[in-house]
């Protein structure tokens, strides 16, 4: 079955610029994840979609980051104003939902490649 | 939240057994282990999880302290496929944010 989808798989980028990430997440999942992960380093939570619930935005590091997510579909995730230290690769994960064990399985799509210059 | 401490690497033989351990002292009584990894250029990918009782599936096993406080994931037969980051996280039971705190991991490399 399909999986997790991100796009674009690397962006490069100007100082400066704006960005837009894509994730189409698994259907059926309420769900929704952002992390980044800077290289060599851990993934750092970003935010969390549930259903239509607030999102939780606790994970984002500066007003220059935002998210939006349609319902219980797409996401995308900008970042305004570039600079060289938001390159990373940012992931997106789905999960079936809130309640059980089950929430906690993630299920992430391969990421986009942020390379700002 | 409480945290897992790992070592940074460690190497294994293909074919051969390998005990990849995790500490979690701090850990409380509605925290889940879970364990993922991360293959070369993809995202990380779920391999099991567990409260008290050792788990088992396709992928790997799951062997728990009895206090709770430590935890093996064991791959009974390494290949040159299971060469990745793997990455042992708590994750309470409730609460409605399941937000996964990825640490460093453990860099497993597999020879040949």
């Amino acid at each position: 079955g399909a999986g997790v989808s991100q796009s674009p798989s690397n962006k490069v980028t100007e100082k400066g610029k704006d960005v837009e990430l894509r994730c189409d997440p698994i259907s059926g999942h309420t769900a929704l994840y952002w992390y980044r992960q800077r290289l060599g380093q851990g993934l750092e939570f970003l935010i969390y979609f549930q259903g239509n619930s607030a999102p939780d935005k606790s994970g984002l590091p500066s007003d220059r980051f935002s998210a939006e997510r349609t319902g219980e579909s797409v996401s995308t995730l900008t970042i305004q104003r570039t600079q060289q230290e938001d390159s990373a690769v940012y992931l997106c994960a789905s999960s079936l939902g809130p309640s059980g064990i089950s929430k906690n399985i993630q299920y992430f799509g391969a990421g986009t490649r942020l390379s700002v210059l | 939240d409480a945290k897992t401490t790992q070592p940074n690497s460690m190497e294994s033989n293909e074919e051969e057994p390998v005990h990849l351990p995790c500490n979690h002292s701090t850990i409380s009584g509605t925290d889940y282990i879970h364990w993922y990894r991360q293959l070369p250029s993809q995202g990380p990918e779920y391999v099991i999880h567990g409260l008290t009782s050792n788990v088992n599936n396709r992928m790997a096993s799951l062997a728990i302290a009895e206090d709770r406080k430590s935890s093996t994931l064991i791959l009974h037969r390494a290949t040159l496929r299971d060469a990745a980051v793997y990455y042992c996280i708590l994750s309470p039971h409730t609460g409605a944010n399941s937000k996964l705190t990825f640490g460093k991991g453990i860099t497993l490399s597999v020879r040949p």
